[in-house]
């Protein structure tokens, strides 16, 4: 059971948009704690997608962007790619672990 | 261009322990990052194991504190993750990353490497 919650999966045509939710709660995201995202592709070293919030590591397209409201945060993917495929995690820090704690993960399909 | 890349044993038995080692290329493990290791058992999330800082300071998940230990091998540009007394239960890809001092996200990891506790 991962402290963070995420939906196990997500699907978009090529071209669309889709959007990854991530609830925490009052010792993370809700105690003001910022929300990282990573990308997972099979066979891959995960990758810093969205730091703090909504902060792109140079080289992320301008496709992908988060934002953090109360207890949740999101990550929007808009004009989906076929190597858009993959999972991807939220990350917060956790007053109760006094370190990280991570979404279950979301499993991106690109129809 | 940072790198980290794990190694170890891929099969430990039950009881035994588990040791791997992140080698770190393009940075110094004396720079002023967290070092961390990060672990996915089968059909699961992320779990954070636990950071070491050159300066001596370590970090451990609560519920893995008394079995696990995270140091630096300054010298020899690495870092490595021992696990005592491990069950099943320890089965998971480990990867090691890096923590910024400045932040709370990971920005550069390892591909991971699969460890299976079994006899």
């Amino acid at each position: 059971q991962s402290v963070l919650t995420q939906p196990p999966s997500v699907s978009g045509a090529p071209g669309q948009g889709v959007t990854i939710s991530c609830t925490g709660g009052s010792s993370n995201i809700g105690a003001n704690y910022n929300v990282h995202w990573y990308q997972h592709l099979p066979g891959t070293a995960p990758k810093l997608l969205i730091s703090d919030n909504h902060n792109r590591p140079s080289g992320v397209p301008e496709r992908f962007s988060g934002s953090r409201s109360g207890t949740s945060a999101s990550l929007a993917i808009t004009g989906l790619q076929a190597e858009d495929e993959g999972f991807y995690y939220c990350q917060s820090y956790d007053s109760r672990v006094s370190g990280p704690v991570f979404g279950g993960g979301t499993k991106l399909t690109v129809l | 261009q940072v790198h980290l890349q794990e190694s170890g044993p891929g099969l430990v038995k039950p009881s035994g322990t588990l040791s791997l080692t992140c080698a770190v290329t393009g940075d110094a493990v004396i720079s002023n990052n967290w070092w961390s290791w990060v672990r996915q058992s089968p059909g699961m999330g992320l779990q954070w194991i636990g950071e070491v800082f050159h300066g001596g300071s370590m970090n451990y998940q609560p519920s893995l504190t008394g079995r696990v230990t995270i140091s630096l091998d300054r010298s020899n540009g690495r870092f490595s993750l021992t696990l005592n007394s491990v069950t099943a239960a320890d089965t998971a890809v480990y990867f090691c990353a890096r923590r910024p001092i400045s932040g709370a996200f990971l920005d550069y990891w390892g591909q991971g490497v699969l460890v299976t506790v079994s006899s």
